[in-house]
């Protein structure tokens, strides 16, 4: 059964940090790239992060860049995100995705079911 | 970077009604155009990729289509379990990009 399972989600202090982790089963992990997805409250999708099937090439939204890194263990089947100086408008549901690309075109096709995170003092 | 918007921003359908989303990007994408539903509380599933092309086991009245900068989600028969938000999204040099979303609710 394919399963992608996020965890760590927690409420954090603004200028605090926080390590989110999506744990798969079911997939051959070391092949897919992985993304992950977030959603604030009431609003649409925005797309964070990207990182390689090899953990060698990764994309950052702008909203994060400089303060969230991507990474990701394929021993263990894990894609991690670290956030660092986290904001009040970071607090959204993260989700995590796979990637998939067909004919060129590169989409999620899987989703886990998400981690809340809010950032308040 | 490319803009996606979508139009329009909810709607109100009944059962049965043939209902019609369409999103625009702000430059050619050609067919690199992706649709996703979200059911409140749940995670967004994939329904069509390269703008018309149905996932498997995504149900046929869904239907894709358009190329370039304006696309279409169409549903031919509205069914109870389609009431949901749609999402259109694309992959462009190093950035992936939804549009703001479409609430299709039950008139």
């Amino acid at each position: 059964q394919v399963q992608l399972v996020e965890s760590g989600g927690d409420v954090v202090q603004p200028g605090g940090s926080l390590r989110l982790a999506c744990v798969t089963s079911g997939i051959t992990f070391r092949n897919f790239g992985m993304h992950w997805v977030r959603q604030a409250p009431g609003k649409g999708l925005e797309w964070v992060a990207y990182v390689q099937y090899d953990g060698g090439i990764t994309f950052y939204a702008d909203s994060v860049k400089g303060r969230f890194t991507i990474s990701r263990d394929n021993s263990q089947n894990r894609v991690d995100l670290q956030m660092n100086s986290l904001r009040p408008e970071d607090t959204a549901v993260y989700f995590c995705a796979r990637d998939l690309v067909v004919q060129g075109v590169r989409f999620f096709d899987l989703w886990g079911r998400g981690t809340l995170v809010a950032v308040s003092s | 970077d490319i803009q996606m918007t979508q139009a329009p921003s909810s709607l109100s359908a009944s059962v049965g009604d043939r209902v019609t989303i369409t999103c625009r990007a702000s430059q050619n994408i050609g067919n690199h155009l992706t649709w996703y539903q979200q059911k409140p509380g749940k995670a967004p599933t994939l329904l069509i990729y390269a703008a018309s092309i149905l996932q498997s086991g995504v149900p046929s009245r869904f239907t894709g289509s358009g190329s370039g900068t304006d696309f279409t989600l169409t549903i031919s028969t509205v069914q109870p379990d389609d009431f949901a938000t749609y999402y259109c999204q694309n992959f462009f040099g190093s950035q992936f990009t939804f549009g703001p979303g479409t609430k299709v609710d039950i008139k």
